[in-house]
């Protein structure tokens, strides 16, 4: 079965400042992964997802991602937060199999401090 | 710009009483899930659909929830009893045919008193 740790459960940041939202996967099979934000009454929207190919994914919004397969890790960056990236950041996995089921990790609430 | 729809997005009940979200996927969209988030148990995956047919319910409580989808422009979810514990956002998400991105409506937000 796969799993997904996000450990941080808050990340404040100054606005311009880099940004760094750390997920840890755990998976004995190849996995697909996946960054999503939530805004604040919104449903949630796909930053970028890593399927296959580059290691290094780029989003929506400025957002990237690095998948590190030695230490099952995705984590989320940004050079420069805005305001307006304030929100709840959720990272996913799921394998391949077209019967398998997307699992979401707890969730890492960004908030922009001006 | 296609989206998933959900209604209501506000409904606040009473215990016992049966309360039903309605979903439009968007369109050609042949995958259907539904999620339920709470602050304690965060995002959970409660039931999911493909071609109208449930793949997978084994997050929902089956004594008082029920999922469909009566054709493919409509999926339902249906609580009854509700009770307390019930109050959540509930999302409803479709994804196309071969892809993997999940498409989010804006929830319903569930009270019950």
């Amino acid at each position: 079965a796969q799993s997904v740790t996000q450990l941080d459960s808050q990340v404040p940041v100054f606005e311009e400042a880099p940004v760094e939202l750390r997920c840890n996967y755990s998976s004995s099979v190849s996995v697909y992964l996946f960054w999503y934000v939530q805004y604040p009454n919104q449903g949630l929207q796909l930053l970028l997802k890593y399927l296959s190919g580059s290691t290094l994914v780029k989003g929506i919004n400025g957002f990237e991602a690095e998948f590190n397969k030695s230490q099952t890790s995705f984590h989320l960056r940004k050079p420069s937060v805005h305001i307006s990236d304030t929100a709840e950041y959720f990272c996913a996995v799921k394998t391949p199999s077209s019967a398998s089921k997307i699992i979401f990790g707890s969730g890492t609430r960004l908030s922009i401090r001006p | 710009d296609a989206r998933v729809t959900q209604t209501p997005r506000h409904k606040v009940t009473e215990m016992g009483q049966e309360v039903t979200m309605r979903c439009q996927p968007i369109l050609g969209h042949n995958t259907v899930f539904w999620y339920r988030q709470t602050m304690m148990q965060g995002l959970e995956l409660l039931a999911y659909f493909r071609n109208r047919a449930p793949l997978d319910d084994s997050g929902m409580p089956k004594d008082r929830f029920s999922a469909e989808m009566p054709d493919a422009t409509l999926a339902t979810l249906k609580i009854q009893p509700s009770e307390p514990r019930d109050s959540a956002v509930y999302f409803c998400a479709s994804a196309p045919v071969g892809q993997e991105t999940q498409y989010f409506g804006p929830g319903t937000r569930l009270l019950v008193l």
